[in-house]
């Protein structure tokens, strides 16, 4: 156990649903991140929360939203996806870019 | 983007051999971090080292600010070290991550 708690592990979903990926760290860091891992690339930074504040959107599509309701909760919302966002969806958080803690990952695939 | 090399991508050690992991970047950093994810895809952060040499049991890095690299070595690798191990640095409110080395340690 990270302090960094993702849900669920696995996740399958068709094309026109809409799901949302949970993470809740009990770190007390400032910033929390999501990230897309897919096999043969590097990973990918999606959205950088600081104090709950987004400052960070990586050119993502808008079927991905991310929701940050506190410095301690963050999820994605995401809906209609396609096939190629099949991946690793990794939460983190920091402190000020130090400490850096990843959760357990969902592990997404979309049919 | 910070550019962030990692080499060799792949590793395969018999169990107890040594070995080192090399990262290049392309700008100064004052943040670069080590990371093992191992099979089930849990990424552990090893190492916060922007400059210098620090130990941890097994394992140790170095980072050479200056000339834009860090290494990190295993020493007297077990089967449970196998996954992948990434260096990142901080620039641009994003942390880069390299492609990765993946390590096998077989018995």
């Amino acid at each position: 156990e990270t302090g960094v708690t993702q849900t669920p592990r696995h996740l399958v979903m068709g094309m026109t649903n809409k799901k949302s990926l949970k993470c809740e760290q009990h770190l007390g860091h400032n910033a929390m991140y999501w990230y897309k891992q897919s096999a043969k690339k590097p990973l990918e930074l999606m959205f950088v929360y600081n104090f709950k504040e987004q400052t960070e959107n990586n050119s993502v599509p808008s079927r991905f939203s991310p929701e940050c309701p506190n410095s301690s909760h963050l999820f994605l919302h995401l809906h209609t996806l396609q096939p190629e966002d099949s991946a690793l969806y990794l939460c983190a958080s920091s402190q000020d870019w130090v400490g850096y803690t990843f959760g357990s990952g969902t592990r997404l695939t979309v049919v | 983007g910070i550019q962030v090399e990692q080499s060799p991508p792949d590793l395969i050690l018999q169990e107890g051999a040594n070995s080192t992991l090399r990262c290049n970047f392309s700008d100064s950093v004052n943040n670069l971090q080590w990371f093992h994810q191992n099979p089930w895809g849990q990424l552990i952060n090893l190492f916060y080292i922007p400059s210098g040499t620090k130990q941890n049991g097994r394992l140790s890095a170095t980072t050479v600010a200056t000339e834009r690299y860090s290494l990190l070595y295993i020493s007297s690798s077990q089967t449970t070290d196998s996954g992948v191990y990434f260096c990142a640095v901080v620039g641009a409110n994003n942390l880069f991550f390299g492609t990765g080395t993946r390590l096998t340690v077989i018995p």
